[in-house]
């Protein structure tokens, strides 16, 4: 257990559905992370909010639409999703995001887009 | 741009050593971790090194040269429960981590 929960674990949607993440950290940290994981790639960085200001947005699609309503909440909504956006979706929380900030992670969502 | 290079996959045998290793470019370097990964779950903290040298930890050790844009990282008396990826990530200038795709590391017995 890190510290960090996610759910649904697995989500299969179709392409016109509209569905939403949800990741909870009970670290007391400041800043939370989305990831984006697909196989045999680097994981890749969605969004990143801190003190609940977003403070990062990889120019990622606008199908994806992050909400932090406080320092212990993420979620991530996604509508007409396409079929390369299924891949494992990660979130982590650290206590900060400049200096040295260990990233504590959850254990994702396995999201199937048919 | 930026690069993080570790192999894809590796195997070893159980109660051996293995390293793996990581090279990187980056725009500045404020320190470099590794994360262990099993399938379906968290990454999970190893290490962190932000100074040349070796740190010890239990049966993992990982090293840095910082001149050399290298690290590795050291797996003594392989178990099977270490069957997982392993990630390298190096944090830049901005504090922003840059992950490596992983090294997916099969033991056998």
């Amino acid at each position: 257990e890190t510290g960090v929960t996610q759910t649904p674990r697995h989500l299969v949607m179709g392409m016109t559905n509209k569905k939403s993440l949800k990741c909870e950290q009970h670290l007391g940290h400041n800043a939370m992370y989305w990831y984006k994981q697909s196989a045999k790639k680097p994981l890749e960085l969605m969004f990143v909010y801190s003190l609940e200001e977003r403070v990062e947005n990889n120019s990622v699609p606008s199908r994806f639409s992050p909400e932090c309503p406080n320092s212990s909440h993420l979620f991530l909504h996604l509508h007409t999703l396409q079929p390369e956006d299924s891949a494992l979706y990660l979130c982590a929380s650290s206590l900060g995001t400049s200096d040295y900030n260990e990233q504590f992670f959850g254990p994702g969502t396995r999201l199937t887009v048919l | 741009g930026q690069n993080i290079d570790q192999p894809t996959e590796m195997t070893a045998t159980e109660g051996a050593i293995v390293q793996i290793n990581c090279t990187y470019q980056t725009s500045g370097f404020n320190g470099l971790f590794w994360y262990q990964q099993h399938a379906g779950e968290a990454p999970t903290f190893l290490s962190y090194n932000v100074l040349d040298g070796l740190e010890e930890k239990g049966r993992f050790s990982s090293f840095l040269s910082r001149s050399k844009g290298y690290s590795y990282l050291l797996l003594k008396e392989l178990q099977m429960k270490d069957s997982a990826s392993y990630l390298c990530a190096v944090l830049d200038s901005n504090y922003q981590l840059i992950w490596g795709a992983g090294t997916k590391l099969i033991i056998k017995p």
